[in-house]
């Protein structure tokens, strides 16, 4: 079975400009999370979807970050200006369902702001 | 007060040692956990569900105390290769949000 997939895995931009994020997720998942990883810290939920509608975005910050889920199937997630603040690695992770079942993750892209 | 805290460590242990973590939440109408790993540089991976009768896979036991809100790990027999940042994860049943802490950083040394 195919793994969530993201890309690019590295990025490196300057401040103010702008990046996306791609996200692929397992087959049949209806979930899929978007997160924030900063260096030494644990991942920090950003947008959660179930199938293409929004669950949560309580922590997107919004201003800059925008997420969408198309067909309910794969995902971008963008950052417009990116600030110094926003390098950390960016996972992306799927469920089958919401409740109870096991979240797969994929290998994250890093990205850094100089 | 953040909704998962855990002890960030790290926790140095030798080969064969056991080795135990608590990870505390804040909101009691949390209603799945996890433990998840986490290697350097690479995504976190389901370690464990715990259920609220404990449960025990092998070398690692996870335990749930629903009346002080917290969660433990236990890692017998500690090996090279468990070395590891060890996550504890928590689900709100009414938002359905996993709830990351901060890890536990675990290090095992010969």
């Amino acid at each position: 079975e195919a793994g969530v997939a993201q890309s690019p895995r590295y990025k490196i931009i300057e401040k103010r400009q702008s990046v996306a994020f791609w996200c692929n997720p397992i087959s049949g998942h209806a979930t899929l999370y978007w997160y924030q990883q900063i260096l030494g810290q644990g991942p920090k939920l950003l947008i959660q979807f179930q199938n293409n509608g929004v669950v949560d975005d309580s922590q997107l910050p919004k201003d800059r970050f925008s997420a969408e889920r198309l067909k309910g199937v794969d995902s971008t997630l963008k950052i417009q200006p990116a600030k110094l603040e926003d390098s950390a690695v960016y996972l992306c992770a799927s469920s089958f369902d919401r409740v109870n079942t096991e979240a797969f993750f994929g290998q994250g892209t890093r990205l850094t702001v100089v | 007060r953040k909704e998962v805290e855990q002890d960030p460590g790290p926790f140095n242990v030798p080969e064969g040692a056991t080795v135990a973590f608590n990870c505390t939440y804040s909101n009691s109408a949390s209603q799945s956990f996890f433990w998840y790993r986490q290697d350097c540089r690479k995504e976190p991976k389901l370690l464990m569900s715990v259920y609220s009768s404990g449960n025990e896979d092998g070398r690692f036991t996870a335990q749930l105390n629903r009346a002080s809100q917290y969660i433990s790990l236990l890692i017998r027999d500690s090996k090279l290769s468990d070395s590891a940042t060890y996550l504890c994860v928590v689900n709100r049943y009414n938002t359905d949000k996993l709830i990351f802490g901060t890890g536990t950083r675990l290090q095992v040394f010969p």
